[in-house]
Order: structure tokens, then C-alpha cells, then sequence
């Protein structure tokens, strides 16, 4: 079955640390998603890709990267971690504009503890 | 961007039907209305999605009014298992990036 993998599933760093979240999916999806969800919150967007070398900024960017190199894969960088980093990463990816739902398809979240 | 409103919680009984209400009274005429489920430590999970009038899946119920201004989601007969948080989302079918998603509607099912 299709699928999802966010690694790692946890994750505690100190401040100032580069940290990459992965992002692998076996959907052949183009689109995929980065969103951050803090305590009590809904999802806020950080980055998203409609394809292969494309990536945009999404509401919450500051502090972040991504990059497209296939369509299996969006990394999600943290460049010099920050304690208001400290949250859980969800990936997602979905067909908008090929699917009639629009549906998006979520991992299973990678917790960051920022130190 | 429209935003939605709906309740912070609610609480029911095993077997009872549940219906969450979500107020959304500046969707745009291509938007969609689309809800999720979201259990802990797990990513949202799509439940149903409309434009009009009702629909209906294995799992749920969507009513949506002539002025489409509201929805409600109906979940028949609930178990424990549907203790979650419920999203909903407003937005064009075509643009998952332009979905505002509200901290939802966390539902409590009850013995």
C-alpha cells in the first residue's frame, strides 16, 4: 500500500543545530506539504512543492528550508534550531487540481524538542 | 481566505449520533468544505468532503445549507473510537495550500 514515512518519529537537539526531518512517500503524489501543530492548534503551513524543483513558503517559513530533488522525497531543514521550534512536523501530500476530493495525506508527525 | 468556527469540544455517549457544526460565513463560491479526524500522535485523516446540499460516505454525513454560510458533520452512532478532533477546512478543491486549519472540535465519546 501507499504510504507515508516521516523519520525520525522523535527527535531532541540543542539550540543553534541544523536539523533535517524526512519526508518519503510512495503515493507518486506531486504536491507535498510541511505543517508544524503546536499544543492546542491547528495545523500551520511552513513549506510546499507542486513538483520536482519546485518549493513555495508557506505561512510560518522563517527558519526553514526544503528542497525538491524527486517525488518521492521533501526534507524539511531547520537551518540553526530555535526553542520555538519545538513541535510536531507533520508531511503530507495530495493530487489538488487532479484529485476531485482535494484530499490530503498525512504521516504520522516527527515531535521536535528544541534544548 | 475563508475562516471557520466551530466548538472548542463536546462531549457525547457511545450510540448516539453526533452532530459537529462549523460556521464559515465568508466561503467564496469555489470553495469546498472538507473535515478531518485527527487521533493523537497521528496525522488528520480525511473524513468527507462538499460543495451542497448532503453527502454521505461509510463513515459520516455532511449537511451543508442553501446558503452554504454553515455545515455539520453527523457521525451515526459513535463509539469510543471516535473520540478525536475534528477539523474543519474551507477552501478551493484545487489549492490544498490555501487551507486555514482552526485548532477543531475535540470530541469526547463517553461509556
Amino acid at each position: 500500500d501507499a504510504e507515508i514515512t516521516q523519520s525520525p518519529r522523535h527527535k531532541i537537539t540543542e539550540t543553534g543545530r541544523q536539523v533535517t526531518l524526512a519526508c518519503h512517500q510512495t503515493w507518486n503524489h506531486n504536491n507535498m506539504f510541511w505543517y508544524r501543530q503546536d499544543l492546542g492548534h491547528g495545523l500551520r503551513l511552513i513549506h510546499y512543492s507542486y513538483g520536482v524543483h519546485d518549493t513555495n513558503k508557506g505561512e510560518v517559513s522563517d527558519g526553514y528550508s526544503v528542497s525538491r530533488s524527486n517525488t518521492e522525497d521533501l526534507p524539511l531543514t531547520l537551518e540553526s534550531a530555535a526553542s520555538s521550534q519545538t513541535s510536531v512536523y507533520f508531511c503530507a501530500t495530495g493530487l489538488a487540481g487532479e484529485n476531485p476530493t482535494g484530499e490530503l495525506f498525512f504521516g504520522e508527525g516527527s515531535r521536535l524538542t528544541v534544548l | 481566505l475563508a475562516k471557520t468556527t466551530q466548538p472548542i469540544s463536546m462531549d457525547s455517549y457511545e450510540g448516539q449520533e453526533v452532530n459537529i457544526t462549523c460556521s464559515h460565513n465568508n466561503i467564496a463560491t469555489n470553495d469546498y468544505i472538507t473535515w478531518y479526524q485527527q487521533f493523537p500522535s497521528q496525522g488528520p485523516r480525511f473524513i468527507i468532503q462538499g460543495y451542497k446540499t448532503k453527502v454521505t460516505n461509510e463513515v459520516a454525513s455532511l449537511f451543508i445549507p442553501a446558503d452554504r454560510k454553515s455545515s455539520t458533520l453527523s457521525l451515526p452512532r459513535v463509539s469510543l473510537s471516535d473520540t478525536a478532533v475534528y477539523y474543519c477546512l474551507v477552501g478551493p478543491m484545487d489549492s490544498n495550500y490555501q487551507l486555514i486549519w482552526g485548532a477543531g472540535t475535540k470530541l469526547i465519546i463517553k461509556p
